[in-house]
């Protein structure tokens, strides 16, 4: 079984209309993150969640909202979607190591089309 | 402004031959690297990664070596396999933030490895 996993996997939708992507983990981890992969740009930042009570806003944040219902759920929601959101986007989980660097680990995605 | 770039959108290597991937950073606080490895609708998989206190990690056929003056790295693949086609992404964090940890990585646009049979 995947250790995070993203509903839906793919999801079509109209201009205006308010979606939510959903992200669970199995991991353990405390941390969690939501990146848009765009063509030739890599991937970007736009929430990220240290624990249930604290988010933040990444790189990319205008036209997204997060949830951090639990430790292991962590939603992203784009309230009137417009079509230059439509993107992959990824979930990922990491956990703190004191002193170095951390490994995130990432969900398989969701293609969004906005038409 | 790109604080992480892969100067090189694609790369062909032949099977068996050594696959050479550049990256470029600007941040001076960034002090632990990561590189990632993507296939076609799935998601990043973490492959290797090296601190800054570190110029080179070892990981099998996959080795980092990073110079820190240049503000360089580079990831070897030892030799090609037909399944190393793939995207590859570096990414960097400052590991020294508050809390211990990194507020996201910043990641390159990516550099297409193809191995060719």
């Amino acid at each position: 079984d995947a250790d995070v996993t993203q509903t839906p996997r793919n999801r079509i939708t109209k201009t205006g209309k308010r979606i939510m992507l959903e992200c669970s983990q199995t991991k353990g981890h405390d941390r969690m993150y939501w990146y848009r992969q765009d063509p030739g740009l890599g991937l970007r930042l736009i929430y990220y969640s240290f624990d249930v009570k604290d988010i933040n806003k990444g790189e990319i944040s205008d036209g997204y909202s997060v949830s951090r219902q639990a430790q292991a759920k962590f939603s992203l929601s784009l309230e009137s979607a417009i079509p230059n959101q439509t993107a992959l986007y990824f979930c990922a989980t990491s956990e703190p190591l004191s002193g170095r660097g951390e490994t995130q680990y990432f969900g398989p995605g969701t293609r969004l089309l906005v038409l | 402004d790109q604080q992480v770039k892969q100067n090189s959108p694609s790369l062909s290597v032949q099977e068996g031959r050594i696959s050479i991937l550049n990256c470029d950073y600007t941040n001076s606080m960034f002090d632990y690297f990561l590189w990632y490895k993507k296939y076609p609708a799935e998601g990043p998989t973490f492959l290797i990664s090296i601190s800054s206190i570190k110029d080179k990690n070892e990981d099998g056929r996959f080795t980092v070596f990073l110079n820190k003056s240049a503000k360089h790295l580079s990831l070897h693949i030892v030799p090609s396999q037909p399944g190393d086609s793939a995207v590859y992404f570096c990414a960097a964090s400052d590991a020294s933030d508050s809390g211990g940890g990194a507020d996201g990585l910043t990641f390159g646009k990516g550099t297409h490895l193809i191995i060719q049979p």
